[in-house]
């Protein structure tokens, strides 16, 4: 596609609910971020995929956040149990290739309410 | 651990004219990466410019381009000739030359008054 998508772009879910944000990256390319970006704030890194294999989770927040691409492709970020602390804008980036001079490309993000 | 400090939480400027946006950052790294990105409302985080710490030249991207101070570990954007559309939030990011991840700073509002 021409560029990256996510969807859904709004989200409101109830306390303790379960849900899935899905990122569609530009064809082709390999390397794959999430990053959460609270209100007034910059976006912080959650985790990052080259092709199907994740290589650093070090930023999700806690073991109820779960990422995964496995055909190398779409990724898919879920949020167990949602809490009010996980609103937030998810921002999904990708890559043409894995090494750092590579530029990300940020899609529209995933706004997600927690009541 | 890198930090970016962006001192400016907001800026406005007068269509057509020139404005400064500031940016810090701390590393014991010698290659790495720095960006401006700018996000509109809209929410879509776009790439505007980025330089290569290696390169001493300056990076120039049509009306935007950077003064990069590798010593005092500055990185600031400058946008000439300022236009309506330029009005958005601005963040500068770090990627360093061993990591992937970028590290971002809190953001500089940029107004633009007809």
């Amino acid at each position: 596609g021409a560029g990256v998508s996510q969807s859904p772009r709004y989200k409101v879910a109830k306390r303790g609910q379960d849900v899935a944000l899905r990122c569609d990256p530009i064809s082709g390319h390999v390397s794959l971020f999430w990053y959460q970006q609270a209100l007034g704030q910059g976006p912080e890194f959650l985790t990052y995929f080259q092709n199907e294999a994740q290589l650093d989770k070090s930023g999700l927040p806690s073991d109820r956040f779960f990422a995964e691409r496995p055909e190398g492709s779409v990724s898919t970020l879920k949020i167990q149990r949602t809490q009010q602390e996980d609103s937030a804008v998810y921002l999904c980036a990708s890559s043409l290739l894995q090494g750092p001079s590579s530029s990300q490309y940020f899609g529209p993000g995933t706004r997600l309410t927690v009541l | 651990a890198q930090t970016v400090t962006q001192s400016q939480p907001e800026m406005s400027v007068q269509e057509a004219e020139t404005v400064t946006l500031s940016c810090t950052y701390d590393t014991s790294e010698s290659d790495y990466y720095l960006f401006w990105y700018k996000q509109p409302p809209s929410r879509q985080m776009i790439l505007v410019i980025r330089q290569e710490a290696y390169k001493q030249q300056n990076a120039t991207e049509n009306r935007f381009s950077v003064n990069f101070q590798k010593a005092a570990k500055s990185f600031s954007l400058k946008i000439s000739d300022s236009q309506l559309g330029d009005a958005a939030m601005y963040f500068c990011a770090y990627r360093g030359g061993s990591n992937y991840k970028l590290t971002f700073g809190k953001g500089t509002l940029l107004t633009v008054n007809p």
